[in-house]
């Protein structure tokens, strides 16, 4: 099976940088992707980790450390747009096929 | 404009009636996938689909249904055997089986009454 712990809630003001943490437990781990969901809309695609490190894209950045089953998002320089939903998944295997399973998400309030 | 379409946005029905949610897309993507979504839940996988006409059952598949037909098409029906149907229900589509990255249709809500 597969499972993900992520913090349920997360605040910060605005030009902060936050970091939303992400472990999980999977077998057969191919990578770690992390979505962006603002309140009743559809999840969006962030970043995708398959390797160790960090990989960058703006102010979003995300690592991954496979050895310690861990990863987390930061965002830089945070905006008012940036509260959100931000749920972490991990693409595992299941008979051939990778599926991906997601954590509960971590609601981020970024205030004024 | 390439994409996911699911429809209705919001989808009213009396317990014990079937529904289906309606899911398209033109992103030309072999991989589909249904979620619902409940507060402080997350996503949780329903079905899942690889190619076309074969399906594969996920987590909680238990009162759903499903067909793949089509490349384009993935419909999900909620059986009058779900218990709790009430939810949000998120379509997805990724371009192969590595599903490095999944696109998201806008959601249906459903309120069983």
């Amino acid at each position: 099976g597969q499972s993900l712990e992520q913090p349920s809630e997360v605040t910060a003001v605005e030009g902060a940088i936050v970091q939303i943490n992400c472990t999980y437990q999977t077998s057969g781990f191919y990578g770690l992707s992390w979505y962006q969901q603002h309140d009743g809309g559809a999840p969006t695609f962030l970043s995708y980790n398959a390797l160790d490190g960090l990989e960058e894209t703006g102010r979003f950045s995300s690592f991954l450390s496979r050895s310690d089953s861990y990863g987390y998002l930061l965002l830089q320089e945070l905006q008012m747009k940036d509260s959100a939903s931000y749920f972490c998944a991990v693409r595992g295997s299941s008979g051939g096929s990778y599926i991906p399973t997601f954590g509960r998400g971590t609601s981020l309030i970024v205030h004024p | 404009d390439g994409g996911i379409t699911q429809s209705p946005k919001y989808l009213f029905r009396k317990e014990g009636q079937n529904v289906t949610l309606s899911c398209e897309q033109n992103l030309n993507h072999d991989a589909m996938y249904w979620y619902r979504q409940d507060p402080g839940q997350g996503l949780r996988l329903i079905y899942y689909s690889q190619i076309v006409n074969d399906f594969q059952k996920g987590d909680i598949a238990e009162g759903y249904s499903v067909s793949r037909e089509k490349k384009e098409s993935f419909p999900l029906t909620v059986t009058s055997a779900q218990k709790n149907p009430t939810a949000f229900y998120l379509c997805a589509s990724s371009p192969d089986r590595a599903n490095t990255e999944a696109f998201f249709g806008q959601g249906t809500r459903l309120t069983v009454v």
